[in-house]
């Protein structure tokens, strides 16, 4: 399996829904979780990270939780604009050739209707 | 601030010729990563350059290879190009206190590299 699975691939709401992206990673000794948004033709930008010494963070209208025992991370957006519309990435440390290398997940394609 | 700077926008090459991307890092930041991003593979992680030194690598073959200079601003290089390595290359930057994979990272544009 992949070293991140995300899940699903692409989500479709209605805007002011709520919208929730999954990733799993593999490595129990992983402890920095970004979110980044990457919209058509632009730079991936972080959105909210997250580190392994707390369960959730907030800003504003965008939260992160982390399961350490499931191995699992999400991404909650509420009250969906369509400017959330993008691709959204999920990432995890994964072990390699003796050290730690970034490793993403596939990617979350988000549409929001207006 | 000025934000990461990568130079050239798009690029056009043949099969088995070699190119190089640049990439200028945010003011401070030590860091320099790279990463190919392709529709079927996904953001893959290339390798990282702190103080003019490779410090971290991911699984692309030799052909692919980077440096950085004393003011932090990196190239990578491809030789031998297929036509496989058609992607976007991106890089990022980060202030290098830490591991690449504990630092926030400031994406730059990206090249596009198309290889015929």
């Amino acid at each position: 399996g992949e070293n991140v699975e995300q899940h699903p691939s692409t989500l479709s709401v209605q805007e002011g829904d709520s919208a929730v992206i999954k990733c799993t990673y593999s490595d129990s000794a992983s402890n920095y979780f970004p979110w980044y948004k990457q919209e058509l033709g632009k730079r991936p930008q972080l959105i909210i990270d997250i580190r392994s010494n707390v369960g959730e963070k907030k800003d504003q209208r965008i939260a992160v939780t982390l399961n350490k025992t499931a191995k699992h991370f999400s991404l909650h957006i509420t009250e969906t604009q369509p400017e959330d519309s993008a691709v959204y990435f999920c990432a995890a440390p994964h072990p390699s050739g003796g050290s730690y290398i970034p490793t993403f997940g596939r990617g979350t394609s988000l549409i929001v209707h207006p | 601030k000025a934000g990461v700077t990568q130079t050239p926008r798009y690029l056009i090459k043949t099969r088995g010729q070699q190119v190089t991307l640049s990439c200028s890092p945010i003011s401070g930041h030590r860091s320099v990563s790279w990463y190919q991003q392709t529709p079927g593979q996904g953001l893959q992680f290339l390798f990282e350059y702190f103080s003019e030194t490779q410090r971290n690598k991911g699984n692309f073959p030799g052909r692919f290879s980077g440096r950085q200079f004393s003011n932090s601003r990196s190239e990578m290089n491809v030789s031998t190009l297929e036509l496989g390595d058609s992607a976007l290359y991106l890089c990022a930057s980060s202030l290098g206190a830490n591991t690449v994979v504990d630092e926030k990272l400031f994406f730059g544009s990206g090249t596009q590299l198309s290889v015929l």
